[in-house]
């Protein structure tokens, strides 16, 4: 199973862009890249899911480069609300899969 | 439509004691997956369950067993607690079958103290 590596901890201030980046150098070739944020004493909860290239939704933006062997989660125009904790995980998205959480990035938005 | 749920919120037992946790997994969704996560740490995979068989399992001893259920909802129970199985339990659950990302809806949570 691929190890990943992200940031203990980050600052930014409300209406900054945010770019997590998180490392996962023995990625497997069917294995894709997965985001969760979490907020204290709640379950985490899916932001973004990847392969390669970039993918795009409502809350975030997720950049893969071609070797796959890191990738960027991208937190436009942060607010307060975004203060949490964000997890990349790397597994393969089939049955019976085994989800792997690192230590994860505390995001801390300031005013 | 209903997420996850758990229950109970909180439960306080002593070392040597049983616990049972349960859960009821997201509407339409047939796997359980259950997660450990100690104070300051990220979730750590217990086990997970289809078809009310245990088809993964993390790096976790015998004392922390599962059961799912035909309708689904699961439990986790831990024998002989210690005092290092305090944590927030988590349960979450997906449909594999399903197209788009996948992903796993968890629940709230179960949080455990061990006295």
């Amino acid at each position: 199973l691929a190890k990943t590596t992200q940031p203990i901890s980050m600052d930014s201030y409300e209406g900054q862009e945010v770019n997590i980046t998180c490392s996962h150098n023995n990625i497997a070739t069917n294995d894709y890249i997965t985001w969760y944020q979490q907020f204290p004493s709640q379950g985490p909860r899916f932001i973004i899911q990847g392969y390669k290239t970039k993918v795009t939704n409502e809350v975030a933006s997720l950049f893969i480069p071609a070797d796959r062997k890191s990738s960027t989660l991208s937190l436009p125009r942060v607010s307060l609300s975004d203060t949490a904790v964000y997890y990349c995980l790397v597994g393969a998205t089939s049955y019976f899969n085994k989800f792997y959480f690192g230590s994860g990035t505390k995001l801390n938005v300031k005013p | 439509d209903a997420g996850v749920t758990q229950s109970p919120t909180h439960l306080i037992k002593t070392r040597g004691q049983q616990v049972t946790l349960r859960c009821s997994p997201k509407s339409g969704h047939d796997t359980v997956s259950w997660y450990q996560q100690a104070l300051g740490q990220g979730p750590q995979f217990i086990f997970q369950y289809y078809e009310e068989e245990e088809r993964q399992r993390g790096n976790f001893p015998d004392r922390f067993s599962g059961h799912q259920f035909p309708n689904y909802s699961s439990e986790l129970n831990v024998n002989a607690l210690l005092l290092g199985d305090s944590a927030l339990y988590l349960c979450a659950s997906s449909d594999p079958v399903g197209t788009g990302p996948y992903e796993q809806y968890f629940g709230p949570g179960t949080r455990l103290t061990v006295t």
